[in-house]
């Protein structure tokens, strides 16, 4: 099976910094590698697929990169509706979640 | 527009089952499968399995392989999830979720897109 493993698993920030979760996959996934935004008491929302595709409606301010094995999220400003969780989730076999970045208020 | 709209929270004794469904609606039922993801408290994303609403096919994650059954009945374009075995540590919030495929660069690629608003599933003595 394969292991995402993210990191870090927490940051805090202040709204307008630019923030950056990498993800690393236990063997080379292409790019088959999406994120999502969970906020507690809400489903997650689908925020990147294909590692670097914005999903519509989305903000640009959300962007990503990588591929093979590791993988960066990157919020260019964080605003106050992004802090949450951060999950990276690989589809290259299977379906495998990472652990999860909370991005807390600092 | 696309909804998925699960069923309410349950409370379990440990050793029985539980049955959580997932009504769909606003899009073309058999074009997507149907994921469940459940989040225990405190803990991380943990995907259970998909179904293709085409075929009825499943797959599942390694240890969830023989407690889980997910079925489909397309005549209500619903999706069901069965836990049998509950335990304490089955307490969870559980989601269902559309399995999209995207196609890119000639390459396709699966996400989840859509979500339902999750079950809280609560097993205790």
């Amino acid at each position: 099976d394969i292991q995402m493993t993210q990191s870090p698993s927490s940051l805090s920030g202040s709204a307008g910094d630019r923030v950056t979760i990498t993800c690393r996959a236990s063997q080379n996934i292409d790019r088959y590698l999406n994120w999502y935004q969970k906020k507690p008491g809400e489903a997650p929302k689908f925020l990147i697929y294909a590692a670097s595709k914005l999903q519509s409606g989305v903000s640009s301010r959300f962007s990503g990169s990588g591929s093979g094995t590791e993988f960066t999220l990157t919020i260019s400003s964080l605003q106050p509706e992004d802090f949450a969780t951060y999950y990276c989730q690989q589809s290259y076999s299977s379906l495998t979640f990472g652990g999860g970045t909370k991005v807390e208020i600092k | 527009q696309v909804q998925l709209v699960q069923s309410g929270g349950e409370v379990k004794r440990p050793g029985a089952s539980v049955r959580v469904s997932c009504k769909t609606s606003g899009y073309t039922f058999i074009n997507y499968g149907i994921t469940w993801v459940r989040q225990a408290p405190g803990q991380g994303l943990e995907w259970m399995g998909w179904i293709s609403s085409y075929s009825g096919k499943t797959n599942f994650a390694q240890q969830f392989q023989d407690r889980v059954t997910l079925t489909i009945d397309a005549s209500t374009k619903i999706a069901y999830m069965e836990l049998r075995s509950l335990r304490s540590d089955d307490t969870a919030v559980y989601f269902c979720a559309r399995l999209a495929y995207i196609v890119v660069e000639a390459a396709a690629t699966s996400a989840f897109d859509i979500w339902g608003q999750g079950t809280r599933v609560t097993v205790s003595s």
